[in-house]
């Protein structure tokens, strides 16, 4: 079975900071790991995912994260926050080997990030 | 191209009524999800459609949820009757193939909630 732990329901960052959101798994297969972000009125979007090829894995807007499996971790950065970057961001698991074939997701609870100026 | 689309919006509805919910997935998608947000929780699985077919309904909390995907096109999730603890934002995701590099495109969901 497979779980995601999302330190921290709300991050608050200033614009031009560095982003860091939590996420921790639990998985008893090698896991696939993904981050989704959802803006507002908006549906989730995928940020990135790593899929056990390179452990630092780059996604759009400028977002990325490293699988670290002494860890069970797979934390979410950016650089530089931008406003534009304020959204809820959630991290999910899935096996590597799906017994059932298709690709189903177990998320975290969500982190909301907040970027003021 | 259009994404995932969903409706309504927005649902509010007393407990013990019936309430419908519509997915129409990316034309050319023959795997429908449909995923639920209980407020402050997880986004839970619920089911999964490969074009008409139930391919797996796992997640579906109980009986009074029913999902539809005749013609496999798009795909109906009914609530009858609905309970308190139905409310919740409901997602609905398609992908062309199975496997990780299929990645789910997700509607912007459905927000539901019984008074």
């Amino acid at each position: 079975a497979q779980s995601v732990t999302q330190l921290g329901s709300h991050v608050s960052v200033s614009e031009g900071a560095l982003v860091l959101l939590r996420c921790n798994y639990s998985s008893s297969v090698p896991p696939y790991l993904f981050w989704y972000v959802q803006y507002p009125n908006q549906g989730l979007q995928l940020l990135l995912k790593y899929t056990s090829a390179a452990t630092l894995v780059k996604g759009i807007n400028g977002f990325e994260a490293e699988f670290k499996k002494s860890e069970t971790s797979f934390h979410l950065t950016k650089p530089s926050a931008h406003m534009s970057d304020a959204a809820e961001y959630f991290c999910a698991v899935t096996p590597s080997r799906p017994n059932t074939g298709f690709q189903k997701l177990v998320f975290g609870t969500g982190t909301r990030l907040l970027v003021s100026p | 191209e259009a994404g995932v689309t969903q409706f309504p919006s927005h649902s509010v509805i007393e407990k013990g009524q019936t309430v419908t919910l519509r997915c129409d997935p990316i034309s050319g998608h023959d795997n429908l999800y449909w995923y639920r947000r209980v407020m402050g929780k997880e986004i839970k699985f619920l089911l999964h459609f490969v074009k008409e077919s139930k391919q797996d309904e796992s997640g579906m909390p109980n009986n009074r949820f029913l999902a539809e995907r005749t013609g496999g096109t798009y795909s109906t999730l009914k609530v009858q009757p609905a309970e308190l603890e139905d409310s919740g934002v409901y997602f609905c995701a398609s992908s062309h193939a199975t496997g990780f590099k299929d990645e789910q495109y997700f509607g912007p969901g459905t927000r539901l909630t019984v008074t």
